[in-house]
């Protein structure tokens, strides 16, 4: 089937650092790529994502890049704050039967934003 | 808060009792789901409604049974269930499948 893979699982960087977080995808049909944040206790948070006619977007201190031909798509945090501390999980969307979709999730990246 | 509730937030039950879910929303949202959330595994999707039809069943075992009685509310009723189904159940809605979910904050689930 479908799947998604995600890199690092763990990643530990220095406050004020760059995090970056890898996914690729196994279906080329795949043409939405959200970026999920999930912080303790609380369930996942839509952060940004990409559609395949875009091959970046940028909102403030994060950004998502996307190759289509290689098909991974990485998502990308600038000066990192002790609040980025959570777990990211990336995610391609795969087509359903009668034009609904489903979305195939990456396992996590626990981020640890040291101080 | 999301604008997706659940309830409960916990849940601690016996392998022979039964028990419900409740996801609700009032986003406008048409689409809604339920997830299974384990430790170090990816998002398992288990149910998919669209319009209050499913759309989707993930090869979930029959123990786990969803009902949408319109498209505000979802829920998942819960019998004889195993050990290994202990997990956090999340609920997610969108506008449209596949996009832009909304996820509630769960329901951990304790099965003894």
């Amino acid at each position: 089937g479908e799947n998604v893979e995600q890199h690092p699982s763990t990643l530990s960087v220095q406050e004020g650092d760059s995090a970056v977080i890898k996914c690729t995808y196994s279906d080329s049909a795949s043409n939405y790529f959200p970026w999920y944040k999930q912080e303790l206790g609380k369930g996942p948070q839509l952060i940004i994502d990409i559609r395949s006619n875009v091959g970046e977007k940028k909102d403030q201190r994060i950004a998502v890049t996307l190759n289509k031909t290689a098909k991974h798509f990485s998502l990308h945090i600038t000066e990192t704050q002790p609040e980025d501390s959570a777990v990211y999980f990336c995610a391609a969307s795969m087509r359903l039967r009668n034009s609904n979709y489903q979305l195939i999730w990456g396992a996590g990246t626990k981020l640890i934003i040291k101080p | 808060e999301t604008g997706v509730t659940q309830t409960p937030r916990h849940l601690v039950m016996g392998m022979t009792n039964k028990k419900s879910l409740k996801c609700e929303q009032h986003l406008g949202h048409n689409a809604m789901y339920w997830y299974k959330q384990s430790a170090k595994k990816p998002l398992e999707l288990m149910f998919v409604y669209s319009l209050e039809e499913r759309v989707e069943n993930n090869s979930v075992p029959s123990r786990f049974s969803p009902e949408c009685p319109n498209s505000s509310h979802l829920f998942l009723h819960l019998h004889t269930l195993q050990p290994e189904d202990s997990a956090l159940y999340l609920c997610a809605s969108s506008r449209w499948t596949g996009r832009g979910y909304t996820f509630g904050s769960g329901t951990r689930l304790t099965v003894v």
